[in-house]
């Protein structure tokens, strides 16, 4: 099994709401990400865990909240988000951190609306 | 952050035609990647090439890259309609681990 599968595929929600993605692969790939990437734009890199243990955070509010309950399973908890967090929120996976050799095996994606 | 930049940003071709992207970076890096989008999905990595090769084929496919002028080059040959799609290259720089993404080409072939 090579895939990383994301749910849901569309979200849409209101900016008082809670909401979670989620994201699963059985690769057994000890590193696992979320991006997030406006239209028309490149995907840039929010959250890095590897081993169930966050490595990178690069400088998400708060309003973002990862979380990575075993080695197949990551979510990322949304809390009163603003429109501009509108996007499409990415997960992918690699073998391991650290070696940067590995390539990274990316789901499809859930496309976030904040009302 | 940005690491490189990509051109075209947009290329239409005719299928059967040769479609060739550039990414130029900034940094000293460990391995440059090639990734293919289709719209609005996820992405699929293509190809990695190491600091140490200078070309590299898969298929249809051909990367180059060039150390000295921190570049490379995708060639998509003898293209197809179902090549459309944003291809970004994506650095992973020396001293990390991180992949960061150029700005990406979004290429039409038309049937």
């Amino acid at each position: 099994d090579t895939e990383v599968t994301q749910t849901p595929k569309h979200l849409v929600m209101g900016m008082t709401n809670k909401k979670s993605l989620k994201c699963e692969q059985h690769m057994g790939h000890r590193a696992m990400y979320w991006y997030k990437q406006k239209a028309k734009k490149p995907p840039e890199l929010m959250f890095v865990y590897s081993y169930e243990k966050l490595s990178i955070n690069e400088s998400v509010p708060s309003r973002f909240s990862p979380e990575c309950p075993n080695s197949s399973l990551l979510n990322l908890h949304l809390h009163a988000l603003q429109p501009e967090d509108s996007a499409l929120y990415l997960c992918a996976s690699s073998p391991r951190l650290g070696l940067g050799t590995d390539t990274q095996y990316f789901g499809p994606g859930t496309r976030l609306t904040v009302l | 952050s940005q690491q490189g930049e990509e051109d075209p940003q947009a290329l239409s071709i005719q299928e059967g035609e040769n479609a060739t992207m550039n990414c130029s970076y900034k940094t000293s890096i460990n391995n440059l990647q090639w990734y293919r989008q289709n719209s609005g999905r996820g992405l699929v990595h293509l190809i990695l090439i190491r600091s140490n090769e200078r070309e590299k084929h898969s298929g249809r496919l051909r990367v180059t890259l060039d150390t000295s002028k921190k570049s490379s080059s995708l060639l998509i040959t003898a293209s197809r309609a179902a090549d459309t799609a944003s291809y970004f290259c994506a650095t992973v720089l020396d001293s990390s681990y991180k992949l960061i993404f150029g700005s990406g080409t979004r290429l039409l072939v038309r049937p």
